[in-house]
């Protein structure tokens, strides 16, 4: 079985700092990771993603996640913050072979609030 | 192109009622997803369609729960009896990519609101 951690479920940084998000999995094979933002009234929007290539992945908006397979983590982070980052992120995993499917198991969320 | 679309957006009903919800993938997209998020907790998976047939309904939390998707386009996940721990978000994703591609990105919708009185 897998399961997904987030350390904070709020997170407070000043417009311009670094936005640091993280995320801690378990899992008995090679997991595939995710991270998602959700804004207000919208649907889950996916960040970015790791799928065995590159550890270092880049996504949309600036931000970017490593991942780490000694410490089982793939934090998200953001050198600058901006307003427009305030919103919910999702970290999950997939595990995508026979017994687990596709489906994704999430983090329970991190709220980032950006103070101007 | 649209986006993956659910309805209603906000429900509020009394425990024993029934309660249906609808979800309409983005067009071409076989898979089909529905997670829930419980206040305060996690959003968890239900079930995976592709096309009309339920690949995965490991999620699925009791027989109150009846998730139908009729000539593989859209979805509705009826809840009957609903009960006060039902609450909470219902989401909906599709994809496009075949089974167990690691090139599979789930879209999801905005969600819809339940709130059982």
């Amino acid at each position: 079985a897998q399961s997904v951690t987030q350390l904070g479920s709020h997170v407070s940084v000043s417009e311009g700092a670094l936005v640091l998000l993280r995320c801690n999995y378990s899992s008995s094979v090679p997991p595939y990771l995710f991270w998602y933002v959700q804004y207000p009234n919208q649907g889950l929007q996916l960040l970015l993603k790791y799928t065995s290539a590159a550890t270092l992945v880049k996504g949309i908006n600036g931000f970017e996640a490593e991942f780490k397979k000694s410490e089982t983590s793939f934090h998200l982070t953001k050198p600058s913050a901006h307003m427009s980052d305030a919103a919910e992120y999702f970290c999950a995993v997939s595990l995508l072979h026979k017994a687990a499917g596709n489906k994704l198991t999430f983090g329970g969320g991190t709220r980032v609030l950006v103070k101007p | 192109e649209a986006g993956v679309t659910q309805f209603p957006s906000h429900s509020v009903i009394e425990k024993g009622q029934t309660v249906t919800l609808r979800c309409d993938p983005i067009s071409g997209h076989d898979n089909l997803y529905w997670y829930r998020r419980v206040m305060g907790k996690e959003i968890k998976f239900l079930l995976h369609f592709v096309k009309e047939s339920k690949q995965d309904e490991s999620g699925m939390p009791n027989n109150r729960f009846l998730a139908e998707r009729t000539g593989g386009t859209y979805s509705t996940l009826k809840v009957q009896p609903a009960e006060l721990e039902d609450s909470g978000v219902y989401f909906c994703a599709s994809s496009q990519e075949g089974f167990l591609s690691i090139q599979e990105t789930q879209y999801f919708g905005p969600g819809t609101r339940l709130l059982v009185l």
